[in-house]
């Protein structure tokens, strides 16, 4: 069975304090890994999208990184603003345009 | 700037009534994929439609959810009759340069009582 599992949960950092978030899969045949973004009370937002292992992509404070199991989001020396719930997605082949969310992980950087 | 647009953005209704919500996906795309995410189980696909046609709907319950997209321009979500487990925040999304990058609504907060 797909799954996609996303740790941790929960991650509270200082500012400045440059740490990693974890999104592991188990799909047959990937097609693609998407982070997103999201804030209370609002929809996800498009970060990245990451097709092949040994691929990087980078915005801002933010380097996605892939594997052929998992996925990390690199954030460096986050600030207040980057605290949100990150989600990642997978999308395989044979399934059309489906995406198979993770359960999020909910960031915390406080001042 | 193209974005999605979702209405009503809050819902509170009493078990048993009709609830009809709203999407107006990007300008010129064709694909809308409707979810409802809660704090138990994420984010769920519902549906999603391609062309206004329906091309994946397993993730909703048949007897009592209808999506339709009887325009390019707008896209519905119909539960009849809503129960207290419906509560939960329906998104809509549609593809932007790709058909996968999708691009989400703001989301209607949906409490039934």
């Amino acid at each position: 069975e797909d799954q996609v599992t996303q740790s941790p949960e929960a991650l509270r950092l200082q500012e400045g304090e440059s740490s990693s978030l974890n999104c592991s899969y188990t799909v047959s045949g990937l097609r693609g890994l998407f982070w997103y973004r999201q804030d209370p009370g609002k929809g996800p937002e498009f970060l990245f999208t990451l097709y092949s292992a040994g691929e990087e992509k980078e915005k801002e404070r933010l380097k996605a990184t892939l594997t052929k199991k998992e996925s990390f989001l690199h954030i460096t020396a986050p600030k207040p603003e980057d605290s949100a719930t990150y989600l990642c997605a997978v999308r395989k082949y044979n399934a059309g345009n489906m995406l198979t969310f993770g359960g999020g992980t909910r960031l915390m950087v406080k001042p | 700037d193209a974005r999605v647009t979702q209405t009503p953005r809050d819902k509170v209704t009493e078990m048993g009534q009709e609830v009809t919500m709203r999407c107006q996906p990007i300008l010129g795309h064709n694909t809308v994929f409707w979810y409802r995410q809660t704090m138990m189980q994420g984010l769920e696909l519902l549906a999603y439609f391609r062309n206004r046609a329906p091309l994946d709907d397993s993730g909703m319950p048949k007897d009592r959810f209808s999506a339709e997209m009887p325009d390019a321009t707008l896209a519905t979500l119909k539960i009849q009759p809503s129960e207290p487990r419906d509560s939960a925040v329906y998104f809509c999304a549609s593809p932007r340069e790709c058909p996968y990058e999708q691009y989400f609504g703001p989301g209607t907060r949906l409490t039934v009582t």
